[in-house]
């Protein structure tokens, strides 16, 4: 079965300085995207960044940015310069195919990650 | 353009009784699919509408069931409910949900708590 495996589940940053969350993924698909979503504590799912697989290019969305290695099926996500509303649960996903030729997301177990001020 | 909207929000029900809870996608997307979300299980996968049509399906009991109307609104219902299906009910659209290389987004979800 495809999987995702987040192995931090918390992680610690103080504000202003850079984390990097990890994610490793498993897929037999050539073509697709990966995602990282954020969930703050009012629950809500928000999308931090989309990667493509067929770029090499990592993506980049403002202090956010991956870091993609499509070989090595890894998928980590990189926050710089932390701040007190980054702090969230993040969830990694990877699509998987499913008999009817469409797709589900499979997401990760997540990292909750801490702020300090 | 206006987010994914679910209603209601909270929900308290007791053991036995059933429960539907609505899912309003993005407006023109049609494909919407349903995630459980616990402590214990994580972000499960329950299923996918798309045209009215029920086209991927999660491990779950047949007392999960859902539905779609024509103009893409979903709905998904529990019957019989147990203690364990206390969860957060996520709902997501995206625009046909055909290729792995969609982007779904979220609702603010429905929180039921069954006592």
């Amino acid at each position: 079965a495809q999987t995702v495996t987040q192995s931090q589940p918390e992680m610690s940053v103080q504000e202003a300085e850079t984390v990097t969350l990890s994610c490793t993924y498993d897929t037999s698909e050539s073509d697709y995207y990966l995602f990282w979503y954020k969930q703050p504590p009012s629950r809500q799912m928000i999308l931090v960044i989309r990667q493509e697989a067929y770029k090499q290019q990592n993506a980049t969305e403002n202090r956010f940015s991956v870091n993609f290695q499509k070989a090595a099926k890894s998928f980590s996500l990189k926050i710089s310069d932390s701040q007190l509303g980054d702090a969230a649960m993040y969830f990694c996903a990877s699509p998987q195919k499913g008999t009817s030729g469409t797709y589900k997301y499979i997401f990760g177990t997540g990292t909750r990650l801490k702020v300090l001020a | 353009k206006a987010g994914v909207t679910q209603t209601p929000r909270y929900l308290i029900k007791t053991r036995g009784q059933q429960v539907t809870l609505s899912c309003s996608p993005i407006s023109g997307h049609r494909s919407v699919s349903w995630y459980q979300q616990t402590p214990g299980q994580g972000l499960q996968f329950l299923f996918e509408y798309f045209s009215e049509t029920q086209r991927n399906k999660g491990n779950f009991p047949g007392r999960f069931s859902g539905r779609q109307f024509s103009n893409s609104r979903s709905e998904m219902n529990v019957s019989t409910l147990e203690l364990g299906d206390s969860a957060l009910y996520l709902c997501a659209s995206s625009s046909t949900g055909t290729g792995g290389r969609e982007t779904q987004y979220f609702g603010p979800g429905t929180r039921l708590l069954v006592l």
